[in-house]
């Protein structure tokens, strides 16, 4: 299996929701990692867990709140958003220190849309 | 000055050519990553390196460390290529970050 899978593949939500992202992995990888997306912009890092702790957050507001409940799974909880936050929401994951021949893994993505 | 860069920003090309994308970056890194994203969708990893040269079907990737350049050539182009295609690097820092480039808009013409 090397497949990061993402569910729900779109999602709708308005300001006042709670939903939540899900990332599912069974390849071993013990890094997993939450991207933003914007459209025609590359992805921008948002979190990075590393043996299911969370090693970088790069400043990403409240209203995202990542859980790492396993090795294989990563949540990513919405509450509040603003339309602004709208976008392609992507996970992915690798060994958590890149080695020779180690490509990183990334989902479809949960393409996320604010009303 | 972006960490990494790539160009062109756009590029098309009839069936058949071949193609050559080009990133350089400006911080020292662990490796380089190529990246496939087709329109409204995931990324694919196509290449991870850190010296040397790449193949894989009509696809190379080369990198200059020395240089802080890295190339991606698409042999024997096909409509199916069009998509973009994002350099990235991982910097010596941070050994689980990755730096990306603005991309580059392929579009292959039949």
């Amino acid at each position: 299996d090397t497949e990061v899978t993402q569910t729900p593949k779109h999602l709708v939500m308005g300001m006042t929701n709670k939903k939540s992202l899900k990332c599912e992995q069974h390849m071993g990888h013990r890094a997993m990692y939450w991207y933003k997306q914007k459209a025609k912009k590359p992805p921008e890092l948002m979190f990075v867990y590393s043996y299911e702790k969370l090693s970088i957050n790069e400043s990403v507001p409240s209203r995202f709140s990542p859980e790492c409940p396993n090795s294989s799974l990563l949540n990513l909880h919405l509450h509040a958003l603003q339309p602004e936050d709208s976008a392609l929401y992507l996970c992915a994951s690798s060994h958590p220190r890149q080695r020779l021949n180690e490509k990183l893994f990334f989902g479809s993505g949960t393409q996320l849309s604010v009303l | 000055k972006n960490e990494v860069e790539q160009s062109p920003q756009n590029l098309t090309a009839q069936e058949g050519e071949f193609i050559t994308i080009n990133c350089s970056y400006s911080v020292g890194i662990s490796a380089l990553h190529w990246l496939q994203q087709h329109p409204g969708g995931g990324i694919v990893s196509l290449f991870m390196l850190s010296s040397g040269k790449k193949k894989h079907g009509r696809l190379i990737a080369t990198i200059n460390i020395q240089e802080k350049h890295s190339s991606l050539h698409i042999t024997a182009s096909h409509p199916r290529d069009s998509a973009v295609y994002i350099c990235a690097v991982t910097p010596e820092e941070y050994g689980n970050k990755l730096v990306f480039g603005a991309g580059t808009i392929l579009r292959v013409k039949s």
